[in-house]
């Protein structure tokens, strides 16, 4: 099974609307990390926001937030007041326990257009 | 300022010849990654090592090797390149903390094309 879907190919957003981009991951393990990252065009991965498993409340950072629902193992990204410069790709990705690796999702590609 | 450097940026190489792309970091932390990344893909993570140890993903090819001298560098190799490997190659650090807030810094990527 996948660890980590992202249902969504693409999105396109108008800018300053906000716009949720969808996760979901599948784990066994109590302890694990949720994480998103954005990709411009350059290629380089950059690190917005951080879910932990035993959080209790949603994590936000400025214009990210994290909308955490453990029940139902999802982890949507939430970007208000969106920008042109939000246009990228969008990653979701899993860490489980004390391991190392990273799983990512196959990515959502935002276009906000003006 | 730079964190986690990687050069090059951008690295041409002929079909068969052998490629080396390197990693440094300024960060300290145990772990470096090598992930490849094709247009529109996530990425896809080859190798791992936690200080000197080694880890490789089951699917990796055995034309892709790495090499960690110390905890700042490490090296991909590619030993006979094909076209299919032309992709970006992201390096990548973190703690390696036995927390799952441990979180991935990545560098700029190295974009290989193959001839």
């Amino acid at each position: 099974a996948q660890k980590i879907t992202q249902t969504q190919p693409g999105m396109f957003v108008q800018e300053k609307e906000a716009v949720t981009l969808d996760c979901t991951y599948d784990t066994s393990d109590p302890s694990y990390g949720l994480f998103w990252y954005k990709q411009p065009s350059s290629g380089e991965m950059i690190f917005l926001i951080y879910q932990g498993s035993y959080d209790q409340q949603n994590a936000t950072e400025g214009r990210y937030s994290l909308n955490f629902q453990k029940a139902r193992k999802s982890a949507n990204l939430v970007i208000s007041a969106s920008q042109l410069g939000d246009s990228a790709m969008y990653f979701c990705a899993m860490r489980e326990g004390n391991f190392n690796k990273f799983y990512f999702g196959s990515g959502t590609k935002l276009n906000v257009k003006p | 300022d730079a964190m986690v450097i990687q050069n090059p940026r951008y690295q041409v190489t002929q079909f068969g010849k052998p490629v080396t792309l390197s990693c440094s970091q300024t960060l300290n932390h145990n772990v470096m990654y090598w992930y490849q990344q094709k247009s529109s893909q996530a990425p896809k993570l080859l190798f791992h090592y936690y200080d000197k140890d080694f880890n490789n993903e089951a699917d990796t090819p055995d034309n892709f090797q790495s090499r960690r001298p110390n905890t700042s560098f490490c090296f991909l190799d590619i030993r006979s390149p094909g076209l299919g490997d032309a992709a970006m190659y992201l390096c990548a650090t973190s703690r390696g903390q036995s927390l799952s807030t441990d979180t991935q810094y990545f560098g700029p990527g190295t974009r290989l094309t193959v001839l």
